[in-house]
């Protein structure tokens, strides 16, 4: 079946750190993929998406590329700040399907 | 802000009572999702309304239902409720197209007691 598969968390990293969040998907067909973000009190929000093999998706510094040969959706930052503590989730949707899959989400703790 | 409304912030009740939250989705949005969220913080797919009609449903426990109204506007009702419901209750919204993204509401904090 179609599934996410996200790295468990929590992450704690230093601020200015590299961050890297890993995404593998299965799925049958062409998946469009999705990176939301959840802050503390708040429901998730859109951070980027990719919609076919080799895009990039960007936003607030962070990206994610669309890699079919290794079904993966990587999210990275170059340097985090403590604002970007959060749960992120990664998602996939398929053509002619309703349902949206997401993984179990990664919380990421940025110290000062 | 994501346009989707949600009411109410939070609500405290006891056991075995029955409590319906409320969604407004964002403007011109068809599709309704619920999603229940636990302190695990994993998001658990409850169901799902295009349009007024039901169009996919997850682990809905047969004691929750929901609909959604001619306005658009959907209810989730939860009754005979146990302590394990308490949890965070997610509304979200979309467009037709799958590739359009979910916008959520700020949800609903149900603790039962």
């Amino acid at each position: 079946g179609n599934s996410v598969t996200q790295m468990e968390g929590p992450v704690t990293l230093s601020e200015e750190a590299f961050l890297t969040i890993n995404c593998t998907y299965t799925a049958t067909g062409y998946p469009s993929l999705f990176w939301y973000v959840q802050y503390p009190g708040e429901g998730l929000q859109l951070l980027l998406k990719a919609t076919k093999a080799d895009d990039k998706g960007s936003n607030k510094g962070f990206e994610a590329t669309y890699r079919k040969e290794t079904t993966s959706f990587h999210l990275e930052k170059g340097s985090v700040q403590v604002s970007d503590s959060a749960v992120y989730f990664c998602a996939l949707t398929l053509p002619r399907d309703d349902k949206i899959i997401f993984g179990k989400g990664t919380r990421l703790h940025i110290l000062p | 802000d994501s346009g989707v409304t949600q009411t109410p912030k939070h609500l405290i009740t006891a056991t075995g009572q029955r409590v319906t939250l409320r969604c407004s989705p964002r403007s011109g949005d068809l599709s309704v999702y619920w999603y229940q969220q636990s302190l695990d913080q994993g998001l658990q797919f409850l169901i799902q309304y295009y349009n007024g009609e039901e169009r996919a449903k997850g682990n809905i426990l047969e004691r929750f239902s929901a609909q959604q109204f001619p306005d658009l506007h959907s209810e989730l009702n939860l009754s005979s409720l146990e302590l394990g419901d308490s949890a965070l209750y997610f509304c979200a919204s979309s467009g037709r197209d799958y590739n359009s993204p979910l916008h959520f509401g700020n949800g609903t904090r149900l603790t039962v007691t």
